[in-house]
C-alpha cells in the first residue's frame, strides 16, 4: 500500500526546543518537498530535494534544516531559530508534474 | 506578489447545483496547473490537472478551464455533494530552460456544498 506518511499527527513542544518532524515514502519517488501551512494562507514551501544527498532552499527556509540521506525518507528539524514555528507542515513527494502529500504534522509550540 | 490568486476566499452551493472555482495567475511561463482538494487537518488530495497545450480536461464530475489568454483557469463541479465541502487549492508550475519550477500554490477557496 503505496503512500506517504508523517509522524506524529500532533507535536507539543516547549519554546526554545529543536523538533524534528518524520516523512517517509513507499511511492518511489526522487523528489520530496516540505510545505508550511497557516490559516487562511495558501501551503508556502520551506525545502525540497530532486535527489538523494541534495537539497535546496524554498522560499521560508529560515530556522529550518533538512536531510535527505534515504530516497525513502525527508525529515525536517525546526530550530529554535524560527520565529513562528506553530503551524501544520505538509511533506510531498512526486515523479513528475503531480506532487502527492502526507496527513500532515500539527506543531504546537508552548 | 502573489503568481496564483484565488481570489474567492468562500463559496456555496446548493447541493446538486454546479460549482465553480476560479483562479488566476499572472506568470505567463506557468505551463501546468493543477487542483487540490483539502479537508481540515489533512493534506491536499490531487483533484485533476492540466497541461498548458490544452483547454479543457474532464475526470467524472470535475471539469478543469483553462484560458490562457486571460491567465484564468476554473474548476466546474457538477453535480457538488456534500461530501465536497472543502478547500480547494489551485497550484502552477513554470518551466525554465529544460527543467521544471516549483509548485506554486494559491491561497485556497472554502466551498461548502449545503444539502
Amino acid at each position: 500500500d503505496g503512500g506517504i506518511t508523517q509522524s506524529p499527527k500532533y507535536l507539543f513542544r516547549k519554546e526554545g526546543q529543536n523538533v524534528t518532524l518524520s516523512c517517509e515514502q513507499n511511492l518511489n519517488h526522487d523528489a520530496m518537498y516540505w510545505y508550511r501551512q497557516d490559516p487562511g494562507q495558501g501551503l508556502r514551501l520551506i525545502y525540497y530535494s530532486q535527489i538523494v544527498n541534495d537539497f535546496q532552499k524554498g522560499d521560508i527556509a529560515e530556522g529550518y534544516s533538512v536531510s535527505r540521506e534515504k530516497k525513502e525518507s525527508f525529515p525536517l528539524t525546526v530550530t529554535s531559530a524560527q520565529k513562528n514555528p506553530t503551524a501544520f507542515y505538509l511533506c510531498a513527494s512526486s515523479a513528475g508534474h503531480t506532487q502527492y502529500f502526507g496527513p500532515g504534522t500539527r506543531l504546537t509550540v508552548l | 506578489d502573489q503568481q496564483v490568486k484565488q481570489n474567492s476566499p468562500s463559496l456555496s452551493v446548493q447541493e446538486g447545483r454546479i460549482s465553480i472555482l476560479n483562479c488566476d495567475y499572472t506568470n505567463s511561463m506557468f505551463d501546468y496547473f493543477l487542483w487540490y482538494k483539502k479537508y481540515p487537518a489533512e493534506g491536499p488530495t490531487f483533484l485533476i490537472s492540466i497541461s498548458s497545450i490544452k483547454d479543457k480536461n474532464e475526470d467524472g464530475r470535475f471539469t478543469v478551464f483553462l484560458n490562457k489568454s486571460a491567465k484564468h483557469l476554473s474548476l466546474h463541479i457538477v453535480p457538488s455533494q456534500p461530501g465536497d465541502s472543502a478547500v480547494y487549492f489551485c497550484a502552477a508550475r513554470a518551466f525554465y530552460g529544460g527543467s521544471q519550477g516549483n509548485l506554486i500554490f494559491g491561497k485556497g477557496t472554502k466551498l461548502s456544498v449545503k444539502p
